[in-house]
């Protein structure tokens, strides 16, 4: 069975931290997206990577940097954590061809 | 702008019924468009993809295509309380990498 994992289902830190979100994925995919998700604003894409040590910015990519030094993990770093940063965070892979997206299970994140 | 628009909703319909959803899109050069469902607390999962204008049917549901109005719905026949979700459509827009995806349509199907 395909699977997209994120290492965290909740997540509370503190304003100013450093938070690291974990993903990694099993089915060889060359392609992998960090979303956020809040109500009313749909998913709205930060990062993604279609290889190893690419990455392209989203639509939101302010406040947060990625790494991808292997193929299957994709994490998303934000390097000092803000309230408005609180929100539902989903990791996806996809083939080349982008055709099908997998999501992992969702990580929600409280900055407090 | 690049943009994908449905109806927030909520739709509500009755069990049995046949519950429509509709998508909008920006862009003239999409080829292919997605509906992912999302149950409340759960992440997306794609249950339809059409890249033809016309129908294309799926046991109870049905993806509708017409490129020229930059229209695509999704049509789900008898529907069940188990269709109660949130529909995402999605497409990729021309030279981009990634998918783009509305806001999100939330369904409740009323016992």
């Amino acid at each position: 069975d395909v699977k997209v994992t994120q290492s965290s289902r909740y997540l509370v830190k503190r304003t100013g931290e450093k938070v690291f979100l974990e993903c990694v994925q099993d089915m060889d995919h060359e392609n992998m997206f960090w979303y956020r998700q809040d109500p009313g604003l749909g998913l709205r894409l930060i990062y993604f990577s279609y290889d190893v040590k690419m990455k392209e910015k989203g639509d939101i990519p302010e406040g947060y940097s990625v790494s991808r030094e292997k193929k299957e993990r994709f994490s998303l770093i934000l390097e000092s954590a803000s309230t408005n940063q609180t929100s539902m965070y989903l990791c996806a892979s996809s083939t080349a061809s982008n055709e099908k997206l997998f999501f992992g299970s969702g990580t929600q994140l409280s900055v407090l | 702008q690049k943009e994908v628009e449905q109806n927030s909703g909520p739709l509500s319909v009755p069990e049995g019924a046949i519950a429509s959803l509709n998508c909008t899109y920006s862009d003239r050069g999409s080829q292919s468009f997605f509906w992912y469902r999302q149950y409340s607390g759960k992440s997306p999962e794609l249950i339809m993809s059409i890249y033809s204008n016309g129908d294309k049917e799926d046991g109870r549901f049905t993806a509708q295509l017409n490129k020229a109005s930059q229209y695509v719905s999704l049509l789900i026949r008898d529907s069940q309380p188990s269709d109660s979700a949130t529909y995402l459509c999605a497409a990729p827009f021309a030279g981009a990498n990634n998918l783009f995806f509305g806001t999100g349509t939330r369904l409740t199907v009323i016992p």
